[in-house]
Protein backbone atom coordinates (compact mmCIF):
# COMPACT_ATOMS: atom_id res chain seq x y z
CA UNK A 1 0.00 0.00 0.00
CA UNK A 2 1.27 3.46 -0.95
CA UNK A 3 2.34 5.49 2.35
CA UNK A 4 1.03 8.79 1.30
CA UNK A 5 -2.46 8.58 -0.44
CA UNK A 6 -4.68 11.56 -2.08
CA UNK A 7 -8.54 11.18 -2.70
CA UNK A 8 -9.76 11.83 -5.06
CA UNK A 9 -7.24 11.60 -7.94
CA UNK A 10 -9.15 13.53 -10.41
CA UNK A 11 -11.77 16.18 -10.16
CA UNK A 12 -13.67 18.78 -12.11
CA UNK A 13 -15.65 20.96 -10.68
CA UNK A 14 -17.53 24.24 -11.23
CA UNK A 15 -16.60 28.03 -10.55
CA UNK A 16 -18.16 28.45 -7.02
CA UNK A 17 -17.83 25.45 -5.83
CA UNK A 18 -16.92 24.03 -2.29
CA UNK A 19 -14.11 21.38 -2.84
CA UNK A 20 -12.05 19.58 -0.32
CA UNK A 21 -8.73 17.07 -1.18
CA UNK A 22 -7.58 14.54 1.19
CA UNK A 23 -4.85 13.27 2.27
CA UNK A 24 -3.98 10.65 4.10
CA UNK A 25 -0.35 8.73 5.63
CA UNK A 26 1.08 5.69 7.23
CA UNK A 27 4.11 6.95 7.87
CA UNK A 28 3.62 8.17 10.92
CA UNK A 29 5.38 11.38 9.88
CA UNK A 30 3.75 14.70 11.97
CA UNK A 31 4.47 17.04 9.59
CA UNK A 32 2.36 17.36 6.30
CA UNK A 33 2.53 19.70 3.39
CA UNK A 34 0.09 20.78 0.52
CA UNK A 35 1.47 21.97 -2.61
CA UNK A 36 0.13 22.92 -6.23
CA UNK A 37 2.11 22.54 -9.29
CA UNK A 38 1.61 24.43 -12.39
CA UNK A 39 3.63 24.15 -15.86
CA UNK A 40 6.62 26.19 -15.71
CA UNK A 41 6.31 27.44 -12.29
CA UNK A 42 7.14 24.43 -9.91
CA UNK A 43 5.88 23.19 -6.79
CA UNK A 44 4.11 26.00 -4.34
CA UNK A 45 3.60 25.80 -0.39
CA UNK A 46 0.12 26.53 0.38
CA UNK A 47 0.00 25.23 3.72
CA UNK A 48 1.95 23.15 6.09
CA UNK A 49 1.41 21.29 9.56
CA UNK A 50 3.87 20.27 11.69
CA UNK A 51 1.42 18.72 14.83
CA UNK A 52 -1.86 18.59 14.99
CA UNK A 53 -2.31 21.77 16.45
CA UNK A 54 0.35 23.55 14.16
CA UNK A 55 -0.70 25.36 11.06
CA UNK A 56 0.74 27.57 8.91
CA UNK A 57 -0.08 29.48 5.45
CA UNK A 58 2.44 28.83 2.88
CA UNK A 59 3.15 31.02 0.12
CA UNK A 60 -0.27 30.95 -1.70
CA UNK A 61 -2.42 30.21 1.37
CA UNK A 62 -5.42 32.81 -0.53
CA UNK A 63 -8.37 30.85 -1.25
CA UNK A 64 -7.22 27.71 0.33
CA UNK A 65 -8.20 26.17 3.87
CA UNK A 66 -6.95 22.83 5.60
CA UNK A 67 -7.72 21.04 8.23
CA UNK A 68 -5.73 18.94 10.32
CA UNK A 69 -8.13 16.60 11.46
CA UNK A 70 -5.70 13.67 12.94
CA UNK A 71 -1.65 13.15 12.56
CA UNK A 72 -2.29 11.03 9.38
CA UNK A 73 -4.83 13.14 7.85
CA UNK A 74 -4.43 16.46 6.45
CA UNK A 75 -6.69 18.28 3.85
CA UNK A 76 -6.99 21.16 1.98
CA UNK A 77 -10.34 23.09 1.00
CA UNK A 78 -11.22 25.17 -1.65
CA UNK A 79 -14.09 27.44 -0.15
CA UNK A 80 -15.46 28.63 -3.59
CA UNK A 81 -13.41 26.87 -6.11
CA UNK A 82 -12.04 29.60 -9.53
CA UNK A 83 -10.44 28.61 -12.47
CA UNK A 84 -7.25 29.69 -11.77
CA UNK A 85 -7.06 27.27 -8.74
CA UNK A 86 -7.13 24.63 -11.99
CA UNK A 87 -3.68 22.40 -11.09
CA UNK A 88 -1.92 19.51 -9.90
CA UNK A 89 -1.81 19.08 -5.94
CA UNK A 90 0.60 17.25 -4.40
CA UNK A 91 0.33 16.46 -0.15
CA UNK A 92 3.78 15.45 1.34
CA UNK A 93 4.92 14.47 4.67
CA UNK A 94 8.70 14.55 6.75
CA UNK A 95 9.79 13.20 9.62
CA UNK A 96 11.91 16.34 11.44
CA UNK A 97 13.97 13.50 12.38
CA UNK A 98 17.11 14.43 14.84
CA UNK A 99 20.14 16.14 14.00
CA UNK A 100 23.04 13.44 13.18
CA UNK A 101 21.05 10.91 11.83
CA UNK A 102 21.18 11.04 7.87
CA UNK A 103 17.54 9.21 7.02
CA UNK A 104 14.62 11.35 6.76
CA UNK A 105 15.53 14.97 8.16
CA UNK A 106 14.40 17.20 6.14
CA UNK A 107 13.70 14.92 3.17
CA UNK A 108 9.35 14.84 2.25
CA UNK A 109 7.40 12.22 0.68
CA UNK A 110 4.95 12.84 -1.97
CA UNK A 111 1.39 11.39 -2.24
CA UNK A 112 0.30 11.04 -6.03
CA UNK A 113 -1.33 14.03 -6.79
CA UNK A 114 -4.95 15.20 -7.48
CA UNK A 115 -5.66 16.83 -10.69
CA UNK A 116 -7.99 19.55 -9.91
CA UNK A 117 -10.06 21.20 -13.16
CA UNK A 118 -12.12 24.25 -11.96
CA UNK A 119 -14.56 25.37 -15.13
CA UNK B 1 13.02 35.11 1.02
CA UNK B 2 14.86 32.49 -0.34
CA UNK B 3 14.98 31.12 -4.21
CA UNK B 4 15.97 28.58 -6.36
CA UNK B 5 16.74 28.79 -10.08
CA UNK B 6 16.57 26.35 -12.57
CA UNK B 7 18.28 27.82 -15.35
CA UNK B 8 17.55 24.94 -17.83
CA UNK B 9 13.59 24.45 -18.75
CA UNK B 10 13.43 22.44 -21.47
CA UNK B 11 16.27 19.38 -21.98
CA UNK B 12 16.52 17.49 -25.20
CA UNK B 13 18.92 14.71 -25.49
CA UNK B 14 20.12 11.29 -27.15
CA UNK B 15 20.77 8.09 -25.32
CA UNK B 16 24.30 7.84 -24.01
CA UNK B 17 24.74 11.68 -23.67
CA UNK B 18 25.79 13.19 -20.30
CA UNK B 19 23.67 15.47 -18.56
CA UNK B 20 24.08 18.35 -16.25
CA UNK B 21 21.29 20.43 -14.86
CA UNK B 22 21.55 23.66 -12.66
CA UNK B 23 20.69 24.76 -9.65
CA UNK B 24 21.60 27.72 -7.82
CA UNK B 25 19.88 29.36 -4.67
CA UNK B 26 19.66 32.70 -2.78
CA UNK B 27 20.14 31.70 0.89
CA UNK B 28 23.54 31.93 2.69
CA UNK B 29 23.47 29.97 5.47
CA UNK B 30 23.07 26.29 6.06
CA UNK B 31 20.91 24.71 3.79
CA UNK B 32 19.57 20.91 2.74
CA UNK B 33 19.47 20.18 -0.85
CA UNK B 34 17.69 18.17 -2.29
CA UNK B 35 16.97 16.78 -6.44
CA UNK B 36 13.13 15.29 -7.08
CA UNK B 37 12.12 13.55 -10.29
CA UNK B 38 8.81 13.13 -11.65
CA UNK B 39 7.81 10.97 -14.32
CA UNK B 40 5.47 11.48 -16.51
CA UNK B 41 2.12 10.77 -14.65
CA UNK B 42 3.38 9.55 -11.13
CA UNK B 43 4.28 11.50 -7.94
CA UNK B 44 7.75 13.32 -7.24
CA UNK B 45 10.43 10.91 -5.71
CA UNK B 46 14.03 12.21 -4.15
CA UNK B 47 16.59 11.34 -6.47
CA UNK B 48 19.50 12.14 -4.00
CA UNK B 49 19.73 14.87 -1.03
CA UNK B 50 22.65 16.60 0.40
CA UNK B 51 23.08 17.12 4.22
CA UNK B 52 26.32 17.71 5.27
CA UNK B 53 29.86 15.91 4.50
CA UNK B 54 31.17 15.43 1.32
CA UNK B 55 29.72 17.64 -1.41
CA UNK B 56 29.89 15.17 -4.38
CA UNK B 57 26.54 13.56 -3.62
CA UNK B 58 25.60 9.95 -5.27
CA UNK B 59 21.56 8.90 -5.79
CA UNK B 60 19.56 6.28 -7.54
CA UNK B 61 19.50 5.03 -11.25
CA UNK B 62 23.56 6.72 -11.67
CA UNK B 63 22.69 10.71 -10.85
CA UNK B 64 24.53 12.74 -8.66
CA UNK B 65 25.24 16.19 -7.50
CA UNK B 66 27.40 18.50 -6.35
CA UNK B 67 27.33 21.26 -3.70
CA UNK B 68 29.44 24.30 -4.18
CA UNK B 69 29.17 26.52 -1.58
CA UNK B 70 31.00 29.58 -2.85
CA UNK B 71 28.24 29.60 -5.84
CA UNK B 72 25.23 28.44 -4.21
CA UNK B 73 24.74 25.93 -6.95
CA UNK B 74 23.57 22.08 -7.38
CA UNK B 75 23.92 20.98 -10.04
CA UNK B 76 22.57 17.39 -11.18
CA UNK B 77 24.19 15.11 -13.16
CA UNK B 78 24.41 11.80 -15.01
CA UNK B 79 27.22 10.40 -17.27
CA UNK B 80 24.98 8.28 -19.73
CA UNK B 81 21.13 9.14 -19.87
CA UNK B 82 18.37 6.27 -21.04
CA UNK B 83 15.75 7.02 -22.47
CA UNK B 84 13.62 5.70 -19.47
CA UNK B 85 15.42 9.37 -17.69
CA UNK B 86 12.73 10.85 -19.58
CA UNK B 87 11.21 12.93 -16.65
CA UNK B 88 10.63 16.67 -14.70
CA UNK B 89 13.73 17.37 -12.45
CA UNK B 90 13.42 19.85 -9.47
CA UNK B 91 16.08 21.27 -7.05
CA UNK B 92 14.68 22.00 -4.05
CA UNK B 93 16.17 23.38 -0.55
CA UNK B 94 15.50 24.11 2.85
CA UNK B 95 17.42 26.29 5.42
CA UNK B 96 19.25 23.60 7.91
CA UNK B 97 17.38 23.36 10.78
CA UNK B 98 13.94 24.47 8.67
CA UNK B 99 11.67 21.72 7.00
CA UNK B 100 9.87 24.06 4.03
CA UNK B 101 11.51 23.60 0.88
CA UNK B 102 11.54 26.03 -1.57
CA UNK B 103 11.20 24.15 -4.99
CA UNK B 104 12.60 25.41 -8.72
CA UNK B 105 10.66 25.56 -11.68
CA UNK B 106 11.77 22.56 -12.46
CA UNK B 107 13.64 21.51 -15.99
CA UNK B 108 11.65 18.99 -18.56
CA UNK B 109 14.01 16.67 -19.95
CA UNK B 110 13.64 14.33 -23.34
CA UNK B 111 15.57 11.90 -24.07
CA UNK B 112 15.40 10.63 -27.49
CA UNK B 113 16.47 6.63 -28.77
Amino acid sequence: DADVTQTPRNRITKTGKRIMLECSQTKGHDRMYWYRQDPGLGLRLIYYSFDVKDINKGEISDGYSVSRQAQAKFSLSLESAIPNQTALYFCATSDPGLAGLTVSYNEQFFGPGTRLTVL
Amino acid sequence: AQSVSQHNHHVILSEAASLELGCNYSYGGTVNLFWYVQYPGQHLQLLLKYFSGDPLVKGIKGFEAEFIKSKFSFNLRKPSVQWSDTAEYFCAVSKGGGNKLTFGTGTQLKVEL
